[in-house]
């Protein structure tokens, strides 16, 4: 079965700092990867996708996100984290092959002055 | 603009009286999906549709219908809503490439409240 689990609900990092949110998922093939962000009364917004090729794969406002097979994880990154950049993030997969997509429960990332 | 539109956006009914909620796209994209948004459940899938006439379920479809009629339009049907579906409802639209979907573009979402 496929699966997402984003382990930490909250997430709070200074402004400038680099930030991190973490995401594992379980497929039983090749995954695909997104990362989206969902601002206060809006949809959720698409930021990055891993398919193949180069682990590290860059998205929209600067973040980026490193797939780990051994690991089964897709975390997001971002070196400098701005004000701008709280907000409810989502990690969704897709198993090669299917239709369906599964997200994790989101993370809520506050970033503080 | 590309755009995934929904109405209505903000609806109250009661138990057992049947709403549509609309969703409609203007990008052409062939997959087409709905979703529920619930606090400390994320988004879950409840229906997809690959094309017109196309749908399939998904994650927690039962107490929905859906239809694909036309590729624009992506109706969520709740013939008898009851209070457990009350949520945030999201429909979203991706174009398929390689016969899978990718990024997925949002619409601004619909809230449900059953009493």
């Amino acid at each position: 079965a496929q699966s997402v689990a984003q382990p930490e609900d909250q997430v709070n990092v200074a402004e400038g700092n680099p930030l991190t949110v973490k995401c594992t998922y379980s497929v039983s093939g090749n995954p695909y990867l997104f990362w989206y962000v969902q601002y206060p009364n809006r949809g959720l917004q698409f930021l990055l996708k891993y398919i193949t090729g180069d682990n590290l794969v860059k998205g929209s406002y600067g973040f980026e996100a490193e797939f780990n097979k051994s690991q089964t994880s897709f975390h997001l990154k971002k070196p400098s984290a701005l004000v701008s950049d709280s907000a409810l993030y989502f990690c969704a997969v897709r198993e090669a092959g299917a239709n369906n997509l599964f997200f994790g429960t989101g993370t809520r990332l506050t970033v503080i002055p | 603009e590309a755009q995934v539109t929904q109405n209505p956006r903000y609806l109250i009914t009661v138990t057992g009286k049947k709403l549509t909620v609309t969703c409609s796209q203007n990008m052409n994209h062939e997959y087409m999906s709905w979703y529920r948004q619930d606090p400390g459940l994320g988004l879950r899938q409840i229906y997809y549709s690959m094309n017109v006439e196309v749908t399939d379920k998904g994650d927690v479809p039962e107490g929905y219908k859906v239809s694909r009629k036309e590729k624009r339009n992506f109706p969520l049907i709740l013939e008898s809503p009851s209070p457990n579906q009350t949520s945030l409802y999201f429909c979203a639209s991706s174009k398929l490439t390689g016969g899978g979907p990718y990024e997925q573009y949002f619409g601004p979402g619909t809230r449900l409240t059953v009493t």
